[in-house]
């Protein structure tokens, strides 16, 4: 499965855009990229996943440019609820999930 | 729809005692994963069952064991408890190939 790098922590205010970059220079044609949450004692919740392009739903966005080795994960005008850890995964769509390090997210007030 | 609820919330054993953790999963999924989270070490995938069988598997020692029942329930059994076995246990659940849904988790403690 392609491993993943991302930053460890990043800080925001509430109402602003944040950008979460992730690396994954060896996805494989087959490979999905799926962004997951989590909170402190809670177990991780899907935001979103995508293949190419751009998909958006309620929460966030997801830019994949052409060459795929590289993905965005975008939460417009956050706030203080959306500091948790964010988990960017790659791999086929199957239930065997390889979560890397995360990224810290922490929004001020 | 209910979640995906684990059972129990919390649990404090011993090194050598071995223990037993139950997952029922959302009505309607049939895939059930088990996922080990400390410190550490991260989220890392113990193993998944689908119609009772074992079709994923993480790399964790024979120790770690699951089972999957008719009704799609799961249980996790650590058998020779050591103290690294203190973590998170989470158990997700899916439709198979698409978003897992998470329990809130069993806290394991091992003095």
């Amino acid at each position: 499965l392609a491993k993943t790098t991302q930053p460890i922590s990043m800080d925001s205010y509430e109402g602003q855009e944040v950008n979460i970059t992730c690396s994954h220079n060896n996805i494989a044609t087959n490979d999905y990229i799926t962004w997951y949450q989590q909170f402190p004692s809670q177990g991780p919740r899907f935001i979103i996943q995508g293949y190419k392009t751009k998909v958006t739903n309620e929460v966030a966005s997801l830019f994949i440019p052409a060459d795929r080795k590289s993905s965005t994960l975008s939460l417009p005008r956050v706030s203080l609820s959306d500091t948790a850890v964010y988990y960017c995964l790659v791999g086929p769509n199957t239930d065997k999930l390889i979560f890397g390090t995360g990224t810290r997210l922490q929004v001020f007030p | 729809k209910a979640g995906v609820t684990q059972t129990p919330r919390y649990l404090i054993k011993t090194r050598g005692q071995q223990v037993t953790l139950s997952c029922s999963p959302i009505s309607g999924h049939r895939s059930v994963s088990w996922y080990q989270q400390t410190p550490g070490q991260g989220l890392q995938f113990l193993f998944e069952y689908f119609s009772e069988t074992q079709r994923n598997k993480g790399n964790f020692p024979g120790r770690f064991s699951g089972r999957q029942f008719s009704n799609s329930r799961s249980e996790m059994n650590v058998s020779t408890l050591e103290l690294g076995d203190s973590a998170l246990y989470l158990c997700a659940s899916s439709l198979t190939g698409s978003e897992q849904f998470f329990g809130p988790g069993t806290r394991l403690t091992v003095l």
